[in-house]
């Protein structure tokens, strides 16, 4: 089956500094992966799809210039979150998937649990 | 904007009991799909639902779909405390997987012994 490793799983970070999450897909070639974030007690929401050689495409309310995202292989997806703020401590969490490989729906990786101090 | 209501939000209940979640949205599409998450973890796949009529099982969960009625049903029978969790279902609203998910807001599943 599909297989998403997400890194890190947990990072606590200091306000005003960036961090790197790194989304790769291990066993298939994921044009398109998806980022999405989800507060303590809530549902998850969609954040940004990412596409292998073009720009992201952000969800409205989604600030493109805080959350960078590159895709920049088949296989790697990342996000940057720019100049943390404690109310961007969250799960966040990709996925992959669909497509060509509907049948098998949507890989989630692990998770990343941001936060900010 | 599609929407995707889950009912109830939470749910406890007794060991042995059965029980069904329902999953309504807004547009149509013919796939929705199933997911557990326990506490500080990531999304686990159950069931992956692609045509109306469809219907999966696994153990003691049992999901549907009704495409024309845009209604999912997840279905726990005769409960055991390992299938606390929270259920989200979620609706792939491009069909193509172009345009990722919408979720519900989950139903927060305890089972007591």
């Amino acid at each position: 089956g599909a297989v998403v490793s997400q890194h890190p799983s947990r990072v606590i970070c200091k306000s005003g500094t960036s961090v790197k999450i790194e989304c790769r897909s291990l066993d298939f070639q994921a044009t398109t992966m998806f980022w999405y974030r989800q507060f303590p007690k809530q549902s998850l929401m969609l954040m940004a799809t990412s596409n292998e050689g073009s720009k992201a495409t952000y969800e409205q309310g989604v600030e493109k210039d805080k959350f960078l995202i590159n895709h920049a292989s088949l296989t790697l997806s990342t996000l940057t979150v720019t100049s943390a703020h404690p109310e961007d401590s969250s799960f966040y969490i990709c996925s992959a998937g669909g497509g060509p490989r509907v049948a098998y729906g949507y890989t989630f990786g692990s998770g990343t649990r941001l936060t900010v101090v | 904007e599609l929407k995707v209501e889950q009912n109830p939000l939470f749910l406890s209940m007794q060991e042995g009991k059965n029980y069904t979640i329902y999953c309504n949205y807004s547009t149509t599409s013919d796939r929705l799909y199933w997911y557990r998450q326990d506490p500080g973890k990531s999304l686990e796949s159950l069931f992956v639902l692609l045509s109306n009529g469809a219907v999966k099982q696994e153990g003691r969960l049992m999901a549907s779909l009704d495409t024309k009625a845009r209604l999912s049903t997840l279905h726990i029978t005769a409960a055991v405390h390992d299938l606390s969790a929270t259920y989200f279902c979620a609706v792939d609203s491009s069909g193509g997987g172009a345009d990722g998910l919408t979720f519900g807001k989950g139903t927060h599943l305890i089972i007591q012994p």
